[in-house]
């Protein structure tokens, strides 16, 4: 199947430092890609919706000026958490479209662990 | 609002045996459906998917049934590894986009 890559996979900082997340398709081209958290013991939140050559669009209650996000291109999108801080410490996994059989599937890159300190 | 539960967050299965895994959805206008199998610290993969066109689809060890009237579906892993011992998700789209609606999960253990 498709591969999705993320770099880093995981990552310690000091609080008030900004982290830049890299999610890359690196076998196809995706227009749109996806941002995702997960909290402990629930699912998948998605975050916002990644668009080259587009703003991203976020899901409600996710601050645009703290998760910036940018499709550099059709195999990559950045997510920054701008002034980190412990409550932002979580696993963040990316996701990209693909067309299978009749509909688009989505290919999840391996996730990144930010720890904020 | 969970438009998509999974009601059960774990489930124990002998080696050799039958696991299934179910899934409940509430939104009519879901019309594709696709299981993920998750290991800790890494991205969820792809497992099997299902369109509201089908009830049944088949590949290998893993089988999704789609039952549209009672909007629940189910995944069949048959004969159940040790290797298959992960947090299953499901998940549901509906043709007026590309989001996807992610259950909160189910934590299947196959005991050797």
């Amino acid at each position: 199947g498709a591969v999705v890559s993320q770099h880093p996979s995981r990552v310690i900082c000091k609080s008030g430092t900004s982290v830049k997340i890299e999610c890359r398709s690196l076998d196809f081209q995706a227009t749109t890609m996806f941002w995702y958290r997960q909290f402990p013991k629930k699912s998948l939140m998605l975050m916002a919706t990644s668009n080259e050559g587009s703003k991203a669009t976020y899901e409600q209650g996710v601050e645009k000026d703290k998760f910036l996000i940018n499709h550099a291109s059709l195999t990559l999108s950045t997510l920054t958490v701008t002034s980190a801080h412990p409550e932002d410490s979580s696993f963040y996994i990316c996701s990209a479209p693909q067309i299978t059989g009749v509909r688009e599937t989505q290919y999840f890159g391996p996730g990144t662990r930010l720890l904020v300190l | 609002d969970q438009q998509v539960k999974q009601n059960s967050p774990s489930l124990s299965v002998q080696e050799g045996r039958i696991s299934i895994l179910n899934c409940d959805y509430t939104n009519s206008m879901f019309d594709y459906f696709l299981w993920y199998k998750k290991y800790p610290a890494e991205g969820p993969t792809f497992l099997i998917s299902i369109s509201s066109i089908k009830d049944k689809n088949e590949d290998g060890r893993f089988t999704v049934f789609l039952n549209k009237s009672a909007k629940h579906l189910s995944l069949h892993i048959v004969p159940s590894q040790p290797g298959d011992s992960a947090v299953y998700f499901c998940a549901a789209s509906a043709n007026t986009g590309n989001q996807f609606y992610f259950g909160t999960g189910t934590s299947l253990t196959v005991i050797p």
